[in-house]
């Protein structure tokens, strides 16, 4: 099975703009989360899809929204950047929902904001 | 409410010892464990996982963790280092009623010397 994949690998952007991630689970997987790494926060939750519905969603500001589609991929939209918003962004899917499930990652999309 | 504490930011071993990264975690309900590795410029990966069904649970690559409840702890142990081995390695909890769907742990990165 192919694994979880995110595009773009690498973005650079300016204050101001908006940018959108794109991330597809593996195939039969209906949960996809996000989430966003920096050095000084370390690894911090988004937001979780389930079946098109967000089920869970982190302490992040209104200008980083989401949403998934019908085959379950998911995109992560971030509005209005600033520069702390530069950061590795990671997506993870799991079978279903429920705590025990294992989240498997994708290889991240590296974001930096000039 | 739920938290993970990894003892060590930064752990340097000798290749050939011993391998204890220390996890200690917070939880009002049994919570699901998780330990993941990320190599640089990678995503997570699972190394193991505790759900309630053994205490002791063998991963990948010869790593292992204990569930002590009584300690709340789930160390994360290798008998022997290998050169590869060198990466950040995260501990995660899940299954409280905090919104966010895993919480991870500030991580450690583990260095091996020659």
């Amino acid at each position: 099975k192919a694994g979880v994949t995110q595009t773009p690998r690498y973005l650079i952007k300016t204050r101001g703009q908006q940018v959108t991630l794109s991330c597809s689970p593996i195939s039969g997987h209906r949960s996809v989360s996000w989430y966003q790494q920096t050095p000084g926060q370390g690894l911090q939750f988004l937001f979780e899809y389930f079946s098109e519905t967000q089920r869970n969603k982190g302490n992040f500001p209104g200008r980083f929204s989401g949403r998934q589609f019908s085959n379950s991929r998911s995109e992560m939209n971030v509005s209005t950047l600033e520069l702390g918003d530069s950061a590795l962004y990671l997506c993870a899917s799991s079978w279903d929902s429920s705590a025990e499930e294992t989240q498997y990652f994708g290889p991240g999309t590296r974001l930096l904001v000039l | 409410a739920q938290s993970v504490t990894q003892l060590g930011s930064h752990v340097s071993v000798s290749e050939g010892a011993l391998v204890l990264l220390r996890c200690n975690y917070s939880s009002s309900v049994p919570p699901y464990l998780f330990w993941y590795v990320q190599y640089p410029n990678q995503g997570l990966q699972l190394l193991l996982k505790y759900t309630s069904a053994a205490t002791l649970v063998k991963g990948i690559n010869g790593f292992e963790a204990e569930f002590k409840k009584s300690e709340t702890s789930f160390h994360l142990t290798k008998p022997s280092a290998h050169m590869s081995d060198a990466a950040e390695y995260f501990c995660a909890v899940s299954g409280g009623s905090s919104a966010s769907k895993i919480i991870f742990g500030s991580g450690t990165r583990l260095s091996i010397r020659p």
